[in-house]
């Protein structure tokens, strides 16, 4: 079953460094997401993104955080200057044309220290 | 602000029992609403979902009930089974919009 994949599963890095978060959704999708979960707490939408440009973009996606699709592949979230709240689990997540059904990859764990 | 609530933490229940899992919204413009399921060390892994057209949707043990005026909706799980021991997020979204908004999930515990 097609699947979306997060690398890496675990990223340590150091406040004020600049991290990249990989992902690789499922092959005939077009929409992409990043979500975020900080520890105990929600789900929190991020960003979404279809035909080369942000759709949606939530306030916790600020200058710090900016979104590629370099190829036909991968799909990257980059934090410019992590700070020591941006420590959580970040989910990459992808839907096909006209669905409305997210389908999430297993997360990268970002620890900030 | 909490646009998706779901007030139960936790739920226990006997293996062949009937799970019941809550979820309120307050946004009068969600229309779609989905849940997933979540293990440890995993991400959310859709479930079932719902549009605003039905108040109904089932999929084998798993039925989801939607009650517009009571901007509440419920997951029911029959019979339940140790393996569907997790984390339960309702999540919705607007149809103009691409976010989802989830509640923050409640844990089922199925024993045997």
């Amino acid at each position: 079953e097609p699947e979306v994949t997060q690398t890496p599963s675990h990223q340590v890095t150091q406040m004020g460094q600049e991290v990249i978060l990989r992902c690789v959704p499922i092959s005939n999708h077009l929409y992409f997401y990043w979500y975020r979960q900080i520890l105990g707490q929600k789900v929190e939408f991020l960003v979404s993104f279809y035909n080369n440009e942000i759709s949606e973009k939530s306030e916790i996606f600020d200058d710090q955080f900016s979104v590629e699709r370099p190829d036909g592949s991968n799909f990257t979230l980059k934090i410019r200057s992590t700070k020591l709240e941006d420590s959580a689990m970040y989910f990459c997540a992808s839907t096909g044309t006209g669905a409305d059904i997210q389908y999430f990859g297993a997360g990268t764990r970002l620890s900030v220290l | 602000d909490q646009q998706v609530k779901q007030n139960s933490p936790s739920l226990s229940v006997q293996e062949g029992r009937i799970s019941i899992l809550n979820c309120d919204y307050t946004n009068s413009m969600f229309d779609y609403f989905l849940w997933y399921k979540k293990y440890p060390a995993e991400g959310p892994t859709f479930l079932i979902s719902i549009s605003s057209i039905k108040d109904k949707n089932e999929d084998g043990r798993f039925t989801v009930f939607l009650n517009k005026s009571a901007k509440h909706l419920s997951l029911h799980i029959v019979p339940s089974q140790p393996g569907d021991s997790a984390v339960y997020f309702c999540a919705s979204k607007n149809q103009a919009g691409t976010a989802l908004i989830f509640g923050k999930g409640t844990t089922l515990s199925v024993s045997s």
